[in-house]
């Protein structure tokens, strides 16, 4: 299986910072590297998909970016709704997987 | 939209089958997955299959413990168990993923199904 790991592991910041998490694979994915956003006791969203391409409603302040093992989502001016946890998942090979997630707090 | 059935709670040993109705989209061209969420493991893939022909892949880690089907007749996946266990318990939710030459993100989510095994 390909591994997954994120960074930090949790961060905290106020409105209005940018705001960049880490995802590294254990091998090349190419670019099928998806980001999700997940608020308390609701399912997880699609932000990014294949790695850059933003996911239909999402604000443009998200951006992904990255190829090969490794990848970055960016949030360019933190909003009070983006406090969550996000997720990275990988498309490429079977069985998908998922990172253990980045905790954004205030 | 996925609208998934409600929460369950099991004792070790006993079946349980869980659904997810899709509307909104055209069922017959769509892949259906399944996600778990636990505290312990995070978010683990499971399974996917294809409505349209019921070809089913597997997550290695839930092969022969889980069946996934679907019934076109009412648009509706489901997700299944012969043999629950206490490990077993968590939070399921339905998925649709796009395929074109490749897999692409899960862009429409169920709100979850909780499954609780214990005796």
């Amino acid at each position: 299986d390909i591994q997954l790991t994120q960074s930090p592991s949790s961060l905290s910041a106020s409105v209005g910072d940018r705001v960049a998490v880490t995802c590294r694979a254990s091998q090349n994915i190419n670019n099928y590297l998806n980001w999700y956003q997940q608020r308390p006791g609701k399912a997880p969203k699609l932000l990014i998909y294949t790695a850059s391409g933003l996911q239909s409603g999402v604000p443009s302040r998200f951006t992904g970016s990255g190829s090969g093992t490794d990848f970055t989502l960016t949030i360019s001016s933190l909003q009070p709704e983006d406090f969550a946890t996000y997720y990275c998942q990988q498309s490429f090979s079977t069985p998908q997987t998922f990172g253990p997630g980045t905790r954004v707090d205030i | 939209q996925l609208e998934q059935s409600g929460a369950e709670v099991r004792k070790p040993g006993e079946s349980l089958k869980i659904s997810c109705k899709v509307s909104g989209f055209d069922f017959i061209t769509s892949w259906i997955g399944w996600v778990r969420q636990t505290p312990g493991k995070g978010l683990e893939w499971m399974g996917i299959i294809y409505s349209g022909d019921s070809d089913t892949r597997y997550s290695p880690s839930f092969q022969g413990q889980v069946t996934i089907s679907v019934d076109k007749s009412v648009t509706t996946a489901y997700l299944q168990w012969r043999t629950l266990k206490a490990s077993d318990s968590g939070m399921y939710y339905c998925v649709r993923q796009r395929e074109s030459s490749g897999w692409y993100g899960m862009d429409v989510w169920g709100q979850g199904t909780t499954v609780t095994v214990s005796s």
